[in-house]
């Protein structure tokens, strides 16, 4: 069974400071990886996604990679109030490239 | 680009009774669409997988006959919740994917459906 598992938080920083967040995934069969941030009662918004081994930037924002460890994380940079939400770590594999979700970690950005 | 709609934004109904909610793509062209459901705290769990023209292919433990799926065009599918129960109330949430790229998903804004 495929799993995706998350640090389950909740994670609180202070404003400007760099958030953490850490998946791990089982299946090495795993080709995409996806960082994706929930508002409460909203649905998911696809913040990075990542598919090779090493670090992708984007802003504030940088997804990193390591395959052989089964491991992606996604560290915020400058972190501000408005960055406060739930992550999702999602791993996409098979034909129709299904996601699996992780849990999930709560991050809350103390102003 | 890469919107993606969804129909009603709420609902409540009463036991029993059918609802159906749409999806659509609004500036892309969806080869594939993804129905979710999240309960409260919890994590998005896949119902199905649907590609215009075939059946939809159903998650273990998802009940075919009750979580009807349609995928009629590329840019529309529905899921019509069949005899709703008060266990059925949940956040239904859609995703499309152009099968470009590296399959990155795009969700629509949910539909909260409340079962009385």
């Amino acid at each position: 069974q495929k799993e995706v598992e998350q640090n389950s938080g909740p994670l609180s920083v202070p404003e400007g400071a760099i958030a953490s967040l850490n998946c791990t995934y089982s299946d090495r069969g795993s080709q995409s990886f996806f960082w994706y941030r929930q508002y409460s009662g909203k649905s998911p918004e696809l913040i990075m996604f990542i598919y090779s081994n090493g670090d992708k930037e984007d802003g504030r924002f940088t997804a990193q990679l390591n395959k052989a460890s089964q491991y992606v994380s996604l560290l915020i940079r400058d972190s501000q109030p408005s960055d406060s939400a739930t992550y999702l770590c999602a791993v996409s594999s098979g034909s129709a490239r299904q996601l699996t979700f992780g849990s999930g970690t709560q991050l809350t950005v103390l102003p | 680009g890469a919107v993606v709609s969804q129909h009603p934004s709420w609902v409540i109904c009463k036991s029993g009774t059918s609802v159906k909610i749409e999806c659509r793509s609004l500036d892309f062209q969806a080869t594939t669409m993804f129905w979710y459901r999240q309960f409260p705290k919890q994590s998005l769990m896949l119902m199905a997988t649907s590609n215009e023209g075939s059946k939809a292919t159903y998650e273990q433990g998802v009940e075919k006959d009750k979580f009807l799926i349609n995928h009629a065009s590329l840019t529309l599918s529905t899921l019509t919740v069949t005899s709703a129960h008060p266990e059925d109330s949940s956040f239904y949430i859609c995703s499309a994917t152009t099968g470009e790229s590296y399959y990155e998903q795009y969700f629509g804004p949910g539909t909260r459906l409340t079962v009385t």
